[in-house]
């Protein structure tokens, strides 16, 4: 019974650079969320996805930063022309309903380092 | 917006002694869930609360969900070696996918 699934564990990117991070959510799970984790800090909720569709875009920064959840596929959260201040860990969730028990599993995150 | 404040902000303690830590917003939750985050993992979701004046136990993990729907506990029972790690409390306010994270208490267990 796999749990969230991310990759790369690791990412390198000088800045300027695109970075790719995907999420595969637990199975049976149509309810996608990324979270972003400076050091010595909680996560900041990003966006919230479901199927195709993005439910709540509010944490995530309006340039450079896209999401998608598609039909078939893991999630995708590309960052365009990084920078030096979008090194962090990012972690997927899934649940598998939404509402007020909604529990969210976690997969173990990408940590992304701009050079 | 809102915030959620834990503390203490760290914990040194010794084997067997229990551990108490806790979360206030200035917002009423609809759901306060409790997670663990080891160093270069991602965080584990521990107990889940969605009553208030809910208390729960798993093993020796206990938390409960304030009547003020405002505050949440976690306390750990005769701490062991491997509870260390961050705890983290989180919750649903007004927006059903967007949990909100507390800053962490880093728990250090002595021998």
């Amino acid at each position: 019974n796999a749990g969230v699934m991310q990759n790369p564990r690791h990412l390198v990117r000088r800045r300027g650079q695109e970075a790719r991070l995907r999420c595969s959510p637990m199975k049976g799970h149509s309810h996608v969320y990324w979270y972003r984790q400076l050091p010595e800090e909680g996560l900041k909720f990003m966006v919230y996805l479901q199927k195709e569709n993005i439910i709540d875009e509010s944490g995530m920064p309006k340039e450079r930063f896209s999401a998608e959840f598609p039909k078939e596929g893991p999630s995708i959260l590309r960052i365009q022309q990084v920078v030096r201040g979008d090194s962090a860990a990012y972690f997927c969730a899934s649940s598998l309903t939404s509402g007020s028990l909604n529990e969210q599993f976690f997969g173990p995150g990408t940590r992304l380092t701009v050079l | 917006g809102q915030q959620l404040n834990q503390s203490p902000q760290s914990m040194f303690i010794q084997e067997g002694e229990d551990v108490s830590m806790n979360c206030t917003s200035s917002s009423i939750f609809n759901t306060w869930l409790w997670y663990k985050q080891d160093p270069g993992e991602g965080p584990v979701l521990l107990i889940a609360l969605y009553k208030a004046g809910e208390l729960t136990s798993n093993g020796r993990l206990t938390a409960q969900f304030g009547i003020t729907r405002k505050d949440s506990f976690l306390n750990i029972s005769a701490s062991i070696p491997s509870d260390v790690g961050i705890y983290f409390c989180a919750g649903y306010s007004d927006s059903w996918g967007k949990l909100q994270f507390g800053a962490g208490t880093q728990v250090v267990v002595t021998p």
